[in-house]
C-alpha cells in the first residue's frame, strides 16, 4: 500500500543553519510529491511540488527538494534557516484511488533555537 | 485568493450527538477532501469526493459519512459522535490533476 514516512518527529536547528527534513515514500507507479508547511494556529500551505523532469524541485520561502527514485526519497532543504520557518512540515504522495488523493506523513515540526 | 471555508473553527460535542461540518470552496473544484489531523498522526484522508454526489472512503472513514448535492460544499457527517473522535478537521479542495491543493483553516472538535 502506498504510504509516507517522515522519520524524524522533531528536529531542531539553530537560526543560519541549513536544513534537511526527510521523507520516504511507498508507491507503485511514478509518484507525485509534495510538501506543506503549517505554521502554528495556521492551515497548511504548498511548499512545492515533483510530478516529473529536473529532479531539484524550487519552492517557496527558499525551499528546495531533490527527488531521488533509487532511494524513494524526496528530502526537503533550505540554506539558511529563518526563525519564522519554525512550524511542522508534511510531505505527502499523490495516489489514484478511484479518484485522486494526497497521502501524508506523519509530519516533522521543526523548532528553530537562536 | 482562493478560498476554502469551514462552518466552524471550534466546535463542543456531546458523546451520541450528530454532527455536521460544513466546507465550502470557491474555486470551482472538482475534488474536496476530509482529513483529520492528530499529533503524532499526521493527516489522515477521511472521505473524498472528484464530484458531485460522488464519494470515496479514505483510510480511516469508519464512525463518518459525507454528502456532497452542490460543487462547493462537502459536508463531513459524524452519525453518533464519540470521544474517540476528538480531532482537528480539515478540508481540502483541488481542481483537475495535480492541481494545488488548498486547505481550509480547520475545525477543533471535542467531544465530551
Amino acid at each position: 500500500a502506498q504510504s509516507v514516512t517522515q522519520p524524524d518527529i522533531h528536529i531542531t536547528v539553530s537560526e543560519g543553519a541549513s536544513l534537511e527534513l526527510r521523507c520516504n515514500y511507498s508507491y507503485g507507479a511514478t509518484p507525485y510529491l509534495f510538501w506543506y508547511v503549517q505554521s502554528p494556529g495556521q492551515g497548511l500551505q504548498l511548499l512545492l511540488k515533483y510530478f516529473s523532469g529536473d529532479t531539484l524541485v524550487q519552492g517557496i520561502k527558499g525551499f528546495e527538494a531533490e527527488f531521488k527514485r533509487s532511494q524513494s526519497s524526496f528530502n526537503l532543504r533550505k540554506p539558511s534557516v529563518h526563525w519564522s520557518d519554525a512550524a511542522e512540515y508534511f510531505c505527502a504522495v499523490g495516489v489514484w484511488q478511484a479518484g485522486t488523493a494526497l497521502i501524508f506523513g506523519k509530519g516533522t515540526t521543526l523548532s528553530v533555537s537562536s | 485568493d482562493v478560498k476554502v471555508t469551514q462552518s466552524s473553527r471550534y466546535l463542543v460535542k456531546r458523546t451520541g450527538e450528530k454532527v455536521f461540518l460544513e466546507c465550502v470552496q470557491d474555486m470551482d473544484h472538482e475534488n474536496m477532501f476530509w482529513y483529520r489531523q492528530d499529533p503524532g498522526l499526521g493527516l489522515r484522508l477521511i472521505y473524498f469526493s472528484y464530484d458531485v454526489k460522488m464519494k470515496e472512503k479514505g483510510d480511516i472513514p469508519e464512525g463518518y459519512s459525507v454528502s456532497r448535492e452542490k460543487k462547493e460544499r462537502f459536508s463531513l457527517i459524524l452519525e453518533s459522535a464519540s470521544t474517540n473522535q476528538t480531532s482537528m478537521y480539515l478540508c481540502a479542495s483541488r481542481g483537475q490533476g495535480w492541481e494545488t491543493q488548498y486547505f481550509g483553516p480547520g475545525t477543533r472538535l471535542l467531544v465530551l
